[in-house]
C-alpha cells in the first residue's frame, strides 16, 4: 500500500534552516506530482509547493516564494523541501502528499512533521 | 488568486443530511475535491472531480458543482462523520495554482 513518512521536523530558531525529507514506498514513485502541505496550529490547510514527477515543475506560495526549495530524488523514492530564513509563521505540521495522477486531487498523505519556529 | 470561501461551521443531528458549500467563481468550470480531516490526523480524500468517490469511501458522501458553488453532501450523518471538511481547486491560471478553502467544521449534535 502507499506510505509517506515524513521526517526532518523539530524546533528552529527564526532565520534558521530545516530540510524535511518524505520517504515514498508502495507505488511508482517517479510516475507522480508531490506536494507539500502545510497546517498552522488550529488553522487550515496550506499548499506550500509542488513538483511534477520529473521536477521540471515547480510552484511555490507566495508566503513561501524565495525562502523553500522543493526537490525530489526518484532514484531514492524521496521528497525534500528545504526551508531557510524561517519565521515564525512558518510554524506548522508539514505534510507530503500524492498526486491523484489523472486529476488535481491528492489522494495519498503522510502523517506529517511538526515544525516549530521559536526563540 | 482565486479563492474558495466555506461557512466555518455546519451542524446536523445524526440521521440527518449534511450540506457544505464551497463558494469560488465560475467554480462550476473547475474540478473540486474534498477532504476529510479528523483531530490529529492527515486529511483524507474523500470526493475528487466534484462527485466521485475514492474506494473505500461510502456512497453517504456525494458532491456537486455549478455555477458559483460546489456542495459536498453527507447523507444520513453518523457521529464518527464530525470532522473538519475542505474544499480544493487546481487554478491552472496561477503561478501558485493548488488552493485550499478555508475549512467547515462539521459538528454532530
Amino acid at each position: 500500500q502507499v506510505q509517506l513518512v515524513e521526517s526532518g521536523g523539530g524546533l528552529v530558531k527564526p532565520g534558521g534552516s530545516l530540510r524535511l525529507s518524505c520517504a515514498a514506498s508502495g507505488f511508482t514513485f517517479s510516475d507522480y506530482y508531490m506536494s507539500w502541505i502545510r497546517q498552522a496550529p488550529g488553522k487550515g490547510l496550506e499548499w506550500v509547493s509542488y513538483i511534477s514527477s520529473s521536477g521540471s515543475t515547480i510552484y511555490y506560495a507566495d508566503s513561501v516564494k524565495g525562502r523553500f526549495t522543493i526537490s525530489r530524488d526518484n532514484a531514492k523514492n524521496s521528497l525534500y523541501l528545504q526551508m531557510n530564513s524561517l519565521r515564525a509563521e512558518d510554524t506548522a505540521v508539514y505534510y507530503c502528499a500524492r498526486d491523484c495522477s489523472s486529476t488535481s486531487c491528492l489522494s495519498d498523505w503522510g502523517q506529517g512533521t511538526l515544525v516549530t519556529v521559536s526563540s | 488568486s482565486y479563492v474558495l470561501t466555506q461557512p466555518p461551521s455546519v451542524s446536523v443531528a445524526p440521521g440527518q443530511t449534511a450540506r457544505i458549500t464551497c463558494g469560488g467563481n465560475n467554480i462550476g468550470s473547475k474540478s473540486v475535491h474534498w477532504y476529510q480531516q479528523k483531530p490529529g490526523q492527515a486529511p483524507v480524500l474523500v470526493v475528487y472531480d466534484d462527485s466521485d468517490r475514492p474506494s473505500g469511501i461510502p456512497e453517504r458522501f456525494s458532491g456537486s458543482n455549478s455555477g458559483n458553488t460546489a456542495t459536498l453532501t453527507i447523507s444520513r450523518v453518523e457521529a464518527g462523520d464530525e470532522a473538519d471538511y475542505y474544499c480544493q481547486v487546481w487554478d491552472s491560471s496561477s503561478d501558485h495554482p493548488g488552493v485550499f478553502g478555508g475549512g467547515t467544521k462539521l459538528t454532530v449534535l
